[in-house]
């Protein structure tokens, strides 16, 4: 059964500084990997989608990566700012279903 | 990508009512899915509703609880029956979008429901 951590739990961070989210999962045939972001009592929206043969997309100032082998994921965020303020989940498939972890909830001061 | 608009955003309710959860995607879509998101948790799916078929309850979930309707490809609605404070949760629907594979899924923009 496939599951999904995401370390850290929370992290609060100056504005303007480089942050690393990062996302494990335990079984490595997975054929596409999702990152989402969700503000408070809202629901999911995608940022990025790597798929298996990716190794990493990339979306303004996020960049996020994939290494299947070692069933680890990170999400790169540069110059951050108070807007990235959010919870970050990973998510990937099994069957028809998708798991998430159980995010990063990130808060960034002005 | 997909666009799903979900209703009601927000609504506060008595115990013992009933909810229902509106979700209408903008392309025609196999399957839809429904979440729960406890306060400070992750997503939980509820089920997994498939056109003309009886939607698919994962353990812990009832229809009679989470009764599910899916009349045709583009919209499906979850009631949250019978009511209690422990239904105090923000509920998601979701579709794949064109084929997971390259384009993920999609969620509609959640109902926080809260029970009093």
């Amino acid at each position: 059964k496939q599951e999904v951590t995401q370390i850290p739990a929370a992290l609060s961070v100056p504005e303007g500084e480089n942050l690393v989210l990062n996302c494990s999962f335990t079984d490595s045939a997975i054929y596409n990997l999702q990152w989402f972001r969700q503000d408070p009592g809202k629901g999911l929206t995608s940022l990025l989608l790597i798929q298996s043969s990716q190794r990493e997309q990339t979306s303004g100032r996020l960049n996020a990566s994939l290494d299947k082998s070692s069933g680890r994921s990170t999400l790169y965020i540069a110059a951050s700012q108070p807007g990235d303020s959010a919870t970050y989940l990973c998510a990937v498939p099994e069957g028809d279903k998708i798991i998430f972890g159980k995010g990063t909830r990130l808060h960034i001061l002005p | 990508s997909a666009v799903i608009s979900q209703k009601p955003s927000r609504d506060i309710c008595q115990r013992g009512t009933s909810l229902t959860i509106q979700c209408q995607v903008d392309s025609q879509v196999t399957m839809m899915f429904w979440y729960r998101q406890q306060p400070g948790q992750s997503l939980t799916l509820i089920a997994t509703a498939n056109q003309g078929s009886e939607a698919t309850y994962e353990s812990g979930f009832v229809i009679d609880k989470f009764p599910i309707s899916r009349p045709n490809l583009t919209f499906s609605t979850l009631t949250v029956s019978n009511m209690s404070p422990e239904d105090s949760s923000i509920y998601l629907c979701s579709v794949e979008d064109r084929g997971s594979y390259i384009y993920g899924y999609t969620f509609g923009s959640g109902t926080r429901l809260t029970v009093v």
